[in-house]
């Protein structure tokens, strides 16, 4: 079980607007940068946003990352079916060694 | 362009070693860190652990007694071996460039452990 909380699904229609949570701790959400990334079905991930809220290379505008305490978000909108895909938000946590942290995924269907 | 391309046995038996290897091509090899991540059918990304350059490594305490990740700097190559495998290593392993953040995907390697 991921120690990050994600939404399991989201839907909405074309042109909306979406809003992703990924709930954590201190331990990490609430103390190191967070990233986000999308999964085409069939895919290797593609890295959307890191450290909060800065976009990749190449990312729309659409995207958008954002973080308060233990929780960070990412916003789509303008929703298009070529969104439809699984979304992973990820950080780590500190110690003698670092441990990377992926969410547990959220499935964004677009009606 | 930077482009990680990985390949390795598909299908082993339980207590087998699974061996894959990632190799960069396009661009630089030093200065950033090289992970593995993997993820079994219909499930989530779990990672495995990650190697700089210069080999120092990290690796999920949940599998940190089976993995081994190295490097080949002279061939730009990361490797990952998981020994004593079992069905529940079943999964479509990634290598991919960071640590703090990945920003770069292999193609990912499907990996079936059955007898």
């Amino acid at each position: 079980q991921s120690v990050l909380m994600q939404p399991p699904s989201l839907s909405a229609a074309p042109g909306h607007k979406v809003t992703i949570s990924c709930s954590g701790s201190t331990s990490n959400v609430g103390n190191n940068y967070v990233s986000w990334y999308r999964q085409l079905p069939g895919t290797a991930p593609k890295l959307l946003i890191y450290d909060n809220n800065k976009r990749s290379s190449g990312v729309s505008d659409r995207f958008s990352g954002s973080k308060s305490g233990t929780l960070a978000t990412l916003d789509i909108t303008g929703l298009q079916t070529g969104d439809e895909a699984d979304y992973y938000c990820g950080t780590w946590e500190n110690g003698v060694t670092p441990r990377r942290l992926f969410g547990s995924g959220t499935k964004v269907t677009v009606l | 362009q930077v482009q990680l391309e990985q390949w390795g046995a598909g299908l082993l038996k339980p207590s087998e070693t699974l061996s894959l290897t990632c190799a960069v091509y396009g661009g630089s090899f030093n200065g950033y860190f090289w992970s593995w991540i993997r993820q079994a059918p219909g499930k989530g990304l779990e990672w495995i652990g990650e190697i700089s350059h210069r080999g120092n490594s990290n690796y999920n305490p949940s599998l940190e007694s089976r993995v081994t990740i190295s490097v080949d700097t002279s061939k730009k190559q990361i490797s990952l071996k998981l020994r004593s495998v079992t069905a529940a290593d079943t999964a479509v392993y990634y290598c991919a460039r960071g640590a703090t953040r990945f920003e770069l995907w292999g193609q990912g390697s499907l990996v079936t452990i059955s007898s």
